[in-house]
């Protein structure tokens, strides 16, 4: 079965990088994910990967995949106030559906 | 267009006491989800439904029944609630993309639910 393993919290200075990082172990998975809860609020998608890649950059986001190890980060570039949240990473496991991890709070500090 | 709707947002329960959370969508989302959320722990799911008139147990179904009978709706129901369902519960959706099905989930803004 399915099995989503991630860090629980993170401090990080304004202006720094953050890094965050996931192990799953669903080999087949199509599509790797990382959502984002605000307080209060539902989980958002923020990106996601698809297996066959490497690295994804968007903008401040860079996700780095290494399959043979079934590790997934999260790098965010010039932490803002912000980016404060629980990080998700996710996994499309069998029947459609998704295996979330335990998330990782990041705090960032003004 | 409002996306996920869950209700009611916060509930209060005594041991025993049944209730439904309704969670609805106007997308027309053919995949619905229920998560339940607990510190330390994630999400976890409790059941989904891949379409109208059909659902499935996911990994923590124990202690609730759901419903799909529209499209639009996912009913989540606690027959006889337990301390150890206090959580918030998150309802989901997706389309089928068949072009490019990434998987996004659309979630709803959750509901608290303490049961004392």
């Amino acid at each position: 079965g399915e099995d989503v393993e991630q860090s629980l919290f993170l401090s990080v200075r304004e202006g720094d990088s953050s890094v965050i990082n996931c192990t799953y172990t669903d080999s087949s998975s199509t599509y790797l994910y990382w959502y984002k809860q605000e307080p209060g609020a539902g989980l958002q998608l923020l990106t996601y990967i698809f297996s066959n890649m490497d690295m994804k950059q968007d903008q401040r986001l860079t996700v780095l995949l290494n399959k043979k190890d079934k590790h997934l980060s999260l790098r965010i570039a010039d932490t803002q106030t912000g980016d404060s949240a629980i990080y998700f990473c996710a996994e499309m496991a069998g029947n459609n559906r998704l295996a979330f991890g335990k998330g990782n709070q990041v705090v960032v500090i003004p | 267009n409002a996306g996920v709707t869950q209700t009611p947002k916060f509930r209060v329960l005594k041991t025993g006491q049944s209730m439904t959370l309704l969670c609805a969508q106007d997308m027309n989302h053919e995949y619905m989800y229920w998560y339940r959320q607990d510190p330390g722990m994630g999400l976890r799911l409790i059941h989904y439904s891949v379409g109208e008139g059909t659902t499935a147990k996911g990994e923590v179904p124990d202690g609730y029944n759901v419903s799909r009978l529209k499209k639009q709706n996912f009913l989540l129901g606690l027959e006889s609630a337990a301390p150890s369902q206090t959580s918030v519960y998150f309802c989901a959706s997706r389309p089928i993309d068949r072009v490019a099905n990434t998987g996004e989930l659309f979630f709803g803004e959750g509901s608290r639910l303490t049961v004392l």
